[in-house]
C-alpha cells in the first residue's frame, strides 16, 4: 500500500484567486492522478500526472485552469486557478505504484475547497 | 470504453443482517474490479479487488465480493453488518487497455442499530 498526504486538508478562498494542493507519497510511484469529487458524489478524473512528462487532462479540464507539476516520483501539485464558486469541491490525489494493470489505486485524504 | 453501474443509490440494512451492494460493469477486455469505501470527510480506502482466479474475493473488514462473468457483476457482500460499516461505497473497473480506473456513482450504505 501507499501512505498519501495532502495539504491543505481544507481551505476557503475568494473568487478569482488560486489554490495549490500538494500531494506527498511515502514511496516512489509511477502514476499519480488528480480527481474532483462533489460531497457524496462519484469521482471525476481531472488529469494523470506521470513524472518526466506533461500531465494528461481529461475532457473538460484544461492546463490553464488546473496546472499540475510532478517534479519527482513522490510529489505532485495541483493548482486550481481563477477560482469560482463552481470549483468548490473535494480534490483527491491518487497513486498507483507500478504500471501493472492489476495494481491497486490508493487515495489521499482529500482537500476540501470552498470558494466564496 | 469501460463503465460501471451501481444501481442503488442507497442501501439500508439492520445491524447483524447480511448486506449486499451491487455493481455491474462493462469492459472491452478482461476486467480488473475494485471496491473502495469512503467514510465521512475521508479519502477512499481500498477494500478488495478481483484480478483472476477464484470468483469469491475476500477483503478488509470482513467484506467479500463475488465476480460473475456471465452477469458482468461484482457485488460486495458481508455476512453480518455493523453500524460502523455505514459509508459510501464505490465500485471501480480497469481493463487490459485502459490506463485509468472508472468509478461507479457510489452507493450509500446505512446500517441501522
Amino acid at each position: 500500500s501507499a501512505v498519501i498526504s495532502q495539504k491543505p486538508s481544507r481551505d476557503i478562498c475568494q473568487r478569482g484567486t488560486s489554490l495549490t494542493i500538494q500531494c506527498q507519497v511515502d514511496s516512489q510511484v509511477t502514476m499519480m492522478f488528480w480527481y474532483r469529487q462533489q460531497p457524496g458524489q462519484s469521482l471525476t478524473l481531472i488529469a494523470t500526472a506521470n513524472q518526466g512528462s506533461e500531465a494528461t487532462y481529461e475532457s473538460g479540464f484544461v492546463i490553464d485552469k488546473f496546472p499540475i507539476s510532478r517534479p519527482n516520483l513522490t510529489f505532485s501539485t495541483l493548482t486550481v486557478s481563477n477560482l469560482s464558486p463552481e470549483d468548490s469541491s473535494i480534490y483527491l490525489c491518487s497513486v498507483v505504484h507500478a504500471t501493472g494493470i492489476s495494481d491497486t489505486q490508493y487515495f489521499g485524504p482529500g482537500t476540501r475547497l470552498t470558494v466564496l | 470504453a469501460q463503465s460501471v453501474a451501481q444501481p442503488e443509490d442507497q442501501v439500508n440494512v439492520a445491524e447483524g443482517n447480511p448486506l449486499t451492494v451491487k455493481c455491474t460493469y462493462s469492459v472491452s477486455g478482461n476486467p480488473y474490479l475494485f471496491w473502495y469505501v469512503q467514510y465521512p470527510n475521508r479519502g477512499l480506502q481500498f477494500l478488495l479487488k478481483y484480478i483472476t482466479g477464484d470468483n469469491l474475493v475476500k477483503g478488509s473488514y470482513g467484506f467479500e465480493a463475488e465476480f460473475n462473468k456471465s452477469q458482468t457483476s461484482f457485488h460486495l457482500k458481508k455476512p453480518s453488518a455493523l453500524v460502523s460499516d455505514s459509508a459510501l461505497y464505490f465500485c471501480a473497473v480497469r481493463d487490459n487497455y485502459g490506463q485509468n480506473f472508472v468509478f461507479g456513482p457510489g452507493t450509500r450504505l446505512s446500517v441501522l442499530p
